[in-house]
């Protein structure tokens, strides 16, 4: 079964600060990867997507994620961070050609201090 | 893109009574939609899988008498909390996959949030 780890449960990075968030994942195959950002209250947004390609992709918001399989990563990251980008991030996979239910890490609080 | 609405984004209940929630799929059609819970501080738990005209698929440990799944239509599935508890409170979110996309994207709805005194 696919799983998806995010070792960072809080992140805290000062405004103008860059910006890494971790996400590792364990699939057979590439699978299909998202990162999502969720304020509080709020559902999720998509922020970005990986399905095939170039492996830097770039997502809304100034947000960008690197695919590195021979990490089996999917990193989030951003080169200056606005007190706006407090929120939980979350990582998530799709097996391809299987059903559509990803499977989300567990999230990572992102805390902007001013 | 599309857009997924969730009504009522929240609701407030007292403990035994019913609480419906519905999901929307604003401008495309969803066969499938999938119902969360989410936790404080949590991530996403899938509750169950709802099929438009057929019935709902459950993952294990959610009670499928406890939360009635109904996708009447192709742009709407409803979840019902019966007999609701404090135990319930929490955040229910849905989604449903992109028409016509081959890469298995979700569209999330806004969530809503469900206090049981």
């Amino acid at each position: 079964a696919q799983s998806v780890t995010q070792p960072d449960i809080h992140i805290t990075v000062s405004e103008g600060a860059s910006l890494e968030l971790r996400c590792n994942y364990s699939y057979g195959a590439t699978p299909y990867l998202f990162w999502y950002v969720q304020s509080p209250g709020q559902g999720l947004q998509l922020l970005l997507k990986y399905f095939s390609g170039d492996t830097l992709v770039q997502g809304i918001k100034g947000f960008e994620a690197e695919f590195k399989r021979s990490q089996s990563s999917f990193n989030l990251r951003k080169p200056s961070v606005h007190w706006s980008d407090a929120a939980e991030y979350f990582c998530a996979v799709v097996e391809p050609g299987g059903s559509y239910i990803p499977t989300f890490g567990r999230g990572t609080s992102l805390i902007v201090h001013p | 893109g599309a857009v997924v609405s969730q009504h009522p984004s929240w609701v407030i209940c007292k403990s035994g009574t019913s609480v419906k929630i519905e999901c929307r799929s604003l401008d495309f059609q969803a066969t499938t939609m999938f119902w969360y819970r989410q936790f404080p501080k949590q991530s996403l738990m899938l509750m169950a899988t709802s099929n438009e005209g057929s019935k709902a698929t459950y993952e294990q440990g959610v009670e499928k008498d406890k939360f009635l799944i109904n996708h009447a239509s192709l742009t709407l599935s409803t979840l019902t909390v019966t007999s609701a508890h404090p135990e319930d409170s929490s955040f229910y979110i849905c989604s449903a996959p992109a028409a016509g996309s081959s890469y298995n994207e979700q569209f999330f709805g806004p969530g809503t949030r469900l206090t049981v005194l």
